[in-house]
């Protein structure tokens, strides 16, 4: 069984720019949630996704937003980046099916300049 | 509000020997789940071991078992026999259980050591 995919492992984005990245969940898994990690703040939750509808939220601006398909595969989006948002992104599937076993996808590497 | 606190920022250990990592948690929620995570340098987070508030039993995994002890709040991970593999970041990490509640507070982490 294939496990959390995240695509891309690595971007370097400008000030002001906005950028996507991607979480392809285990097989079977219908929720996905993301996670910001700073050495400054540690591991901080966005906010999480189950059959397409975002339901948790975490105390971050709007200029972070996310969505999820049909196929549970979710993007999460940040817009006007900072320099302040150079960071590890994590994204995390669980089944919610009896099991509370959470797994972490590689992550992907932001830097901002 | 839920808290998880690891006061042990780093640990050196001699390779063979048994570690115990401490996590102390907060929470006001009946039901939740406790969970274990390493973080090598390549940041990949791979879960080790999930322990039930409710759990009879303390949970192991190969090498890897949890010390809970639900009236002092702590859930402590236990490696035994350490390997080189097992150097590290640990992360301690809870949520409340119930549909719904996918979101994990973490700790700050151990960074973990094993010396040849």
């Amino acid at each position: 069984k294939a496990g959390v995919t995240q695509t891309p492992r690595y971007l370097i984005k400008t000030r002001g720019q906005q950028v996507t990245l991607s979480c392809s969940p285990i097989s079977g898994h219908r929720s996905v949630s993301w996670y910001q990690q700073t050495p400054g703040q540690g591991l901080q939750f966005l906010f999480e996704y189950f059959s397409e509808t975002q339901r948790n939220k975490g105390n971050f601006p709007g200029r972070f937003s996310g969505r999820q398909f049909s196929n549970s595969r979710s993007e999460m989006n940040v817009s006007t980046l900072e320099l302040g948002d150079s960071a590890l992104y994590l994204c995390a599937s669980s089944s919610t099916g009896g099991t509370n076993e959470q797994y972490f996808g590689p992550g992907t590497r932001l830097t901002v300049t | 509000a839920q808290k998880i606190t690891q006061t042990q920022p780093g640990m050196f250990v001699q390779e063979k020997e048994a570690v115990t990592l401490d996590c102390t948690y907060d929470t006001s929620d009946p039901s939740y789940g406790l969970f274990w995570y390493k973080q090598p340098s390549s940041g990949e987070m791979i879960f080790l071991i999930y322990q039930g508030s409710y759990d009879q039993q303390n949970a192991t995994e190969g090498r890897y078992s949890l010390n809970f002890q639900k009236a002092r709040k702590s859930a402590n991970l236990v490696i035994s026999a350490s390997q080189l593999g097992d150097s590290a970041m640990y992360f301690c990490a809870m949520r409340r259980l119930g549909v719904g509640n996918e979101k994990l507070t973490f700790g700050t982490g151990t960074r973990l050591t094993i010396i040849p």
